[in-house]
């Protein structure tokens, strides 16, 4: 079965440090990974997906992933945070049919907290 | 270009009592999904409709039921509520067609359902 993990409830930062949220995946075959941001009240939004290819991802508002087969991980990563990016982050992978990009299984999610 | 919109935003209920739910999907995108989010559980895969066809279901009972009509809008209901079934509920549209350069899926604001 296709799943991911994050193993942190919680990551804390001063703002202008580097941020890293951590993810860990199981899957049979290709992985397709995302990374999603929800702020309070809101829906999910998209940050970044893997795919296929370079394995440095670039995504929205400065994010970016890195991708290792190796070690089956996904982080999250900006090089200086900001206290904005406070907020519930989810990594997900696809599990649904050949066709469908629509089924996601999401990690239980990291709270990040940036201080000023 | 418009995002995902669902109606209500907010929805109290009593127990036993049954519930629509409505989600329009981005202009153009074809599938469209549905997550539970709790706090306990996380975020949970209800289904996924592409052209008014079910194509994939989340491990949820039967009183868990969607539909999605000709021009893509979808459409979940719930019977029976029970104190479980509180949570905020997610749609999210993709393209739907595999092989196009855009794999994720836009979430919509949610619908925040209480039952009490």
């Amino acid at each position: 079965a296709q799943s991911v993990a994050q193993p942190e409830d919680q990551v804390n930062v001063a703002e202008g440090n580097p941020l890293t949220v951590k993810c860990t995946y199981s899957v049979s075959g290709n992985p397709y990974l995302f990374w999603y941001v929800q702020y309070p009240n809101r829906g999910l939004q998209f940050l970044l997906k893997y795919i296929t290819g370079d394995n440095l991802v670039k995504g929205s508002y400065g994010f970016e992933a890195e991708f290792n087969k190796s070690q089956t991980s996904f982080h999250l990563k900006k090089p200086s945070a900001l206290v904005s990016d406070s907020a519930l982050y989810f990594c997900a992978v696809r599990t649904g049919t050949t066709d469908s990009w629509g089924k996601l299984q999401f990690g239980a999610g990291t709270q990040v907290v940036v201080t000023p | 270009k418009a995002g995902v919109t669902q109606t209500p935003r907010y929805l109290i209920k009593t127990r036993g009592q049954q519930v629509t739910l409505s989600c329009s999907p981005i202009s153009g995108h074809r599938s469209v999904s549905w997550y539970q989010q709790t706090p306990g559980q996380g975020l949970q895969f209800l289904f996924e409709y592409f052209s008014e066809t079910q194509r994939n279901k989340g491990n949820f009972p039967g009183r868990f039921s969607g539909r999605q009509f000709s021009n893509s809008r979808s459409e979940m209901n719930v019977s029976t509520l029970e104190l479980g079934d509180s949570a905020l509920y997610l749609c999210a549209s993709n393209l739907g067609l595999a092989g196009l350069s855009s794999y994720e899926q836009y979430f919509g604001p949610g619908t925040r359902l209480t039952v009490t």
